[in-house]
């Protein structure tokens, strides 16, 4: 069954921590993306790759950071850096070179409280 | 830079009326742009686009230029169409997606 895996689901940390939020997917889509999602400010992109080893920042990327060693993986680092960091996570992924035309398959998000 | 408008942040109609909501963008390009929606406890997924001009559970959306504007609407609305529905555009194929703020539609009974 292809598709992308998020986990956590629930993820909780403590001020001061960095945690790392996981997202695989086994569609051989070349690019990936991490998006935040509040209410009443829609998704907004923080970082992005459209190749192994290679990754862009998107419009909110302060406070974290991103890997892509492998094409499956694209795991999302929130630092102590982040000062507001409790949202709802989402990450997508599709193929580059047919376009986002056909469009982004998205996970079932992680939802990050800070306590 | 790109961005995308939603200016109905709530939008309530009754079973069986129009629907219509509103996405405008601004982009000096051309533009893709698409729907996306998301159900109560599941994932965001794609709904229409542009390029394919079709129709997906009677919505469509026609893209206006002139206006820069790229509206969703369906003739007679359900309940089970009750969702978050988001507007999005890329500059070009395969690269980032700007959403807009979202409109949460509910359809009541």
């Amino acid at each position: 069954d292809g598709g992308i895996t998020q986990s956590p689901k629930y993820l909780f940390r403590k001020e001061g921590q960095n945690v790392t939020l996981s997202c695989e997917q086994n569609l051989n889509h070349d690019a990936m993306y991490w998006y935040r999602q509040d209410p009443g400010q829609g998704l907004r992109l923080i970082y992005y790759s459209q190749i192994v080893n290679d990754f862009q920042k998107g419009d909110i990327a302060e406070g974290y950071s991103v890997s892509r060693e492998k094409k499956e993986s694209f795991p999302l680092t929130v630092t102590s850096a982040q000062k507001n960091p409790t949202a709802f996570y989402l990450c997508a992924s599709t193929h580059r070179g047919q376009g986002a035309g056909y469009g982004y398959t998205f996970g079932s998000g992680t939802r990050l409280t800070v306590v | 830079a790109q961005r995308v408008t939603q200016p109905e942040k709530l939008l309530s109609v009754f079973k069986g009326a129009p629907v219509e909501l509103k996405c405008n963008y601004s982009y000096s390009g051309s533009p893709e742009l698409f729907w996306y929606v998301q159900y109560s406890r599941q994932r965001l997924q794609l709904l229409l686009r542009h390029i394919s001009r079709e129709s997906i559970k009677g919505f469509t959306a026609d893209l206006n230029k002139g206006e820069t504007s790229f509206h969703l609407k369906k003739p007679f609305a359900q309940e089970e169409d009750s969702a978050m529905y988001y507007c999005a555009l890329s500059e070009t194929s395969g690269s980032r997606l700007t959403f807009g703020e979202g409109t949460q539609l509910t359809v009541n009974p």
